[in-house]
């Protein structure tokens, strides 16, 4: 089965400060990757996916992420933050059962983003 | 569009009481989730069904759960009887298809439940 390993549980940043939040996986022939972000008191929303192609992936908000296979990496980036992405951030993986994906995702801990004024 | 419904929002009921929380997928979504969230265990993925059908019900903590998708608009998640340790917020999500975990997973507001 696959897994997912949030590396920060919390990431305090500066407003208008780069960011990065450090996800890996589980190694396997081949993964659909997510972030994901909760803002306080509500559901989860999707940020960018990886499923194939260019391993640069752009998402909402300014965000994006890098998929590197040889480190099983899924790093989720943003050049400049504002006090609005204060939030849980989730990495997931697509999981994996034999030769197929199951169809459900495999979320990590969640990494909380400070930004601060 | 509605977006992923959940009801009720909050929930606040006393140890050994039935608890049903409900929710609505997007239409035309075909594939539901059922998630706890805890500080201590973070996000579980409880059950999930496709096409109405439960495929897989592993992360179902005990036989006191159960979950029903009687339509395609559907889905309850019961709790009975319920334990102080079931507090947690429960989100429901809904996805177009199951497509190997390719697609996005929509989520509802969430129910937060407390067991006294």
């Amino acid at each position: 089965a696959q897994s997912v390993t949030q590396l920060d549980s919390q990431v305090p940043v500066f407003e208008e400060a780069p960011v990065e939040l450090r996800c890996n996986y589980s190694s396997s022939v081949s993964v659909y990757l997510f972030w994901y972000v909760q803002y306080p008191n509500q559901g989860l929303q999707l940020l960018l996916k990886y499923l194939s192609g260019s391993t640069l992936v752009k998402g909402i908000n300014g965000f994006e992420a890098e998929f590197n296979k040889s480190q099983t990496s899924f790093h989720l980036r943003k050049p400049s933050v504002h006090i609005s992405d204060t939030a849980e951030y989730f990495c997931a993986v697509s999981d994996q059962r034999g030769s197929g994906n199951t169809g459900k995702l495999i979320f990590g801990q969640g990494t909380t983003l400070q930004v601060k004024p | 569009d509605a977006g992923v419904i959940q009801s009720p929002r909050h929930e606040v009921t006393e140890m050994g009481q039935e608890v049903t929380l409900r929710c609505k997928p997007i239409s035309g979504h075909n594939s539901l989730f059922w998630y706890r969230q805890t500080m201590m265990r973070g996000l579980e993925l409880l059950i999930y069904f496709n096409n109405n059908v439960p495929i897989d019900d592993s992360g179902m903590p005990e036989d006191r759960f159960s979950a029903k998708m009687p339509n395609a608009s559907f889905s309850t998640l019961k709790i009975q009887p319920s334990e102080p340790r079931d507090s947690a917020v429960y989100f429901c999500a809904s996805s177009p298809r199951l497509a190997g975990g390719r697609e996005t997973q929509y989520f509802g507001p969430g129910t937060r439940l407390l067991v006294l």
